[in-house]
């Protein structure tokens, strides 16, 4: 078990630009989710899946911000023509459905957009 | 999800325990308590989590009243590692995330 990893681990951007995270969750986990945490806040929900499947996405998702697990396996979240505001922490974390909602986070992805 | 309530900040000395509380007094009967720390740069840990009765594992032990409104979370021998911002969550069953609060940020001293 090598636990949650995310890459990468900072990224600084321009304003206008396009960037992707990845994040690789514990290999049984089903479930995935991506936080997104501003500083001297708590993560703030964004989306998860189940397997392959997004099944909830928050109104905080605009439409610049997609994500995807095309295998159920790892998972890329993109923003496009990325805004000052978009600069955070992005958290990934996986958990195995059933077994009490325990959630396992990464270290996150830090963007900076300048 | 029941909102909860936490005290921005609480310091500890070292060896002791802390004791950090939660208030959640619109909780519902299919509603788990989770708590969850943060250490500095890291992602949220998982701790522990309960329903009605009292848990414990190897980091916390997690006190839940009987009209189950608030909660504590005890860290028996505070260590300087321990130093972290504490959250405490409240999800229903039928909910598929954990929603984060400002949490308590705990400080141990030597």
């Amino acid at each position: 078990d090598t636990g949650v990893s995310q890459d990468p681990r900072h990224k600084i951007t321009k304003r206008g630009q396009n960037v992707t995270f990845r994040c690789d969750p514990i290999s049984e986990h089903n479930r995935l989710y991506w936080y997104r945490q501003t500083l001297g806040q708590g993560p703030e929900f964004l989306t998860y899946f189940q397997n392959e499947a997004q099944l909830e996405k928050s109104r905080l998702l605009s439409d610049r911000f997609s994500a995807e697990r095309p295998k159920g396996s790892f998972s890329t979240l993109e923003i496009q023509r990325t805004e000052q505001g978009d600069s955070a922490m992005y958290l990934c974390a996986s958990s195995l459905f059933g077994s009490g909602e325990k959630l396992f986070f990464g270290s996150g992805t830090q963007l900076s957009v300048l | 999800d029941a909102k909860t309530t936490q005290p921005p900040s609480m310091d500890c000395a070292e060896g002791r325990a802390a004791n950090l509380p939660c208030n959640h007094s619109t909780i519902s009967g299919n509603e788990y308590v989770y708590w969850y720390r943060q250490i500095h740069s890291q992602g949220p840990q998982y701790i522990i989590h309960g329903l009605k009765n009292n848990e414990t594992n190897e980091m916390a032990s997690l006190i839940i009243t009987e009209d189950r409104k608030s909660s504590t979370l005890i860290l028996p021998h505070a260590t300087l590692r321990d130093t972290a911002v504490y959250y405490c969550i409240v999800r229903g069953v039928n909910n598929n995330d954990m929603r984060f609060g400002a949490g308590t940020r705990l400080t141990v001293k030597p």
